[in-house]
């Protein structure tokens, strides 16, 4: 089975854009997460999706944003970029999304805001 | 407040040399308990993982860890480490039914050859 995919790999945008990261989750795979990791604080959650609905979400502001479609393939945004939200963006897929579980993660997209 | 907590946050040793890196978690409930490793260039990496059962698990790679419920603690442990073991190592928690895993900060571990 191919892995988590992650689109773009690395990305470039300067502060007062918004961006839209993609995840492809592992065939089957019906709950996606998505976390932030940096030098400062680590990997943080910032959501999750399973069956189209963000079931739980982290302590991140309102301009991060995401959904998930049909086939389980999940976007998230970020509007109105910030230096501080440079960062390796991590998605991460599990089989039922409930009881004991295990998230697999994909290779990450790095954002770098100038 | 969830929380998780590694110690060492890095660890240089000599190859064939044992290792143990600490994890603790403050969590209620029943919680799941993983190690993920993060080698040089490539993505995170899932070593082990606890749900239930024999509190000794063994993943990956010669690798094992053990569940304390008494101390709150999931230590990684490996008898003889390799050069190829260098990686940032991750604990992480979850409560059962919840995806949202929290991780400790992460130790970096340099295996000198």
């Amino acid at each position: 089975k191919a892995g988590v995919t992650q689109t773009p790999r690395y990305l470039i945008k300067t502060r007062g854009q918004q961006v839209t990261l993609s995840c492809s989750p592992i065939s089957g795979h019906r709950s996606v997460s998505w976390y932030q990791q940096t030098p400062g604080q680590g990997l943080q959650f910032l959501f999750e999706y399973f069956s189209e609905t963000q079931r739980n979400k982290g302590n991140f502001p309102g301009r991060f944003s995401g959904r998930q479609f049909s086939n389980s393939r999940s976007e998230m945004n970020v509007s109105t970029l910030e230096l501080g939200d440079s960062a390796l963006y991590l998605c991460a897929s599990s089989f039922l999304g409930q009881g004991p579980d295990t998230q697999y993660f994909g290779p990450g997209t790095r954002l770098t805001v100038l | 407040a969830q929380s998780v907590s590694q110690h060492n946050h890095h660890v240089i040793l000599s190859e064939a040399a044992s290792l143990e890196l600490g994890c603790n978690y403050s969590y209620g409930g029943t919680v799941n308990l993983f190690w993920y490793v993060q080698y040089p260039g490539q993505h995170l990496q899932l070593l082990l993982k606890y749900f239930s059962g024999d509190p000794l698990v063994k993943g990956i790679k010669g690798f094992e860890a053990e569940f304390i419920k008494s101390k709150f603690s999931f230590n990684l442990r490996k008898p003889s480490v390799q050069w190829s073991d260098t990686a940032e190592y991750f604990c992480a928690v979850s409560n059962t039914g919840f995806q949202k895993l929290v991780f400790g900060t992460g130790t970096r571990l340099l295996v000198s050859p």
